[in-house]
């Protein structure tokens, strides 16, 4: 088996304040997602990546920046940090389209 | 727009029971959907799927039912225990290539013993 990786677990940032989350995976996978988890809304997609390098829009891309410097790994910037702003940042990887995807623990973002 | 719906959005069983969450959905394009659980503090895991070519599938106590006419599907946890207590994500994918999983806003189910 593998597992996700998402460091740090708890992030605390300031209005304004860039803010970068990472992500590593060691399931060999291909593509990798970010997704953002408010209490009550689900889980929405930001961006994703079908292989290193790529690059795509979820549908809640704007006011983030995401990279994929290698194929373990997928980071996310928060470009401007959105006061009383608290979500959970879900990275996850999977082999396909329509397989199975892991997720990771998450990163639980507040900002003051 | 919200493309997956899930009702209720919170369900208490007493252990035993058999619990029913609903999911319905807008693209009828899509062709494969997961169920996903996730318990406090943990990222979701997935726990049974579907795809639409199939209306019934089983796994030990869990069953998903789909209905491809009305684009609606549940699931079905038999012989409820306590350790099911948590929240149970419906996720849609496929539509034209796409690659996103679009998740409904989820079900908090609580089993009481």
């Amino acid at each position: 088996g593998g597992i996700i990786t998402q460091t740090p677990k708890f992030l605390i940032g300031q209005e304004g304040q860039k803010l970068t989350l990472k992500c590593q995976q060691n399931f060999n996978h291909d593509t990798m997602y970010w997704y953002r988890q408010d209490s009550g809304k689900g889980l929405r997609l930001i961006y994703y990546s079908i292989t290193e390098n790529d690059l795509q829009k979820g549908d809640l891309s704007e006011g983030y920046d995401a990279s994929r410097e290698k194929k373990s790994s997928f980071s996310l910037t928060v470009t401007s940090a959105q006061k009383n702003e608290m979500a959970v940042f879900l990275c996850a990887s999977s082999l396909d389209r329509n397989t199975e995807v892991f997720f990771g623990k998450g990163t639980r973002l507040t900002v003051v | 727009q919200q493309q997956v719906r899930q009702s209720p959005q919170s369900l208490t069983v007493w252990e035993g029971e058999t619990a029913i969450l609903n999911c319905s959905y807008e693209n009828s394009a899509f062709d494969y959907f997961p169920w996903y659980q996730q318990f406090p503090g943990e990222g979701p895991a997935l726990l049974i799927s579907i795809l639409s070519v199939s209306d019934k599938k089983e796994d030990g106590r869990f069953t998903i039912f789909f209905n491809k006419r009305e684009k609606k599907l549940s699931l079905h946890i038999a012989d409820s225990q306590p350790g099911d207590s948590a929240t149970y994500f419906c996720a849609a994918s496929g539509a034209s290539g796409s690659w996103q999983l679009i998740f409904g806003s989820g079900t908090q189910l609580t089993v009481m013993p």
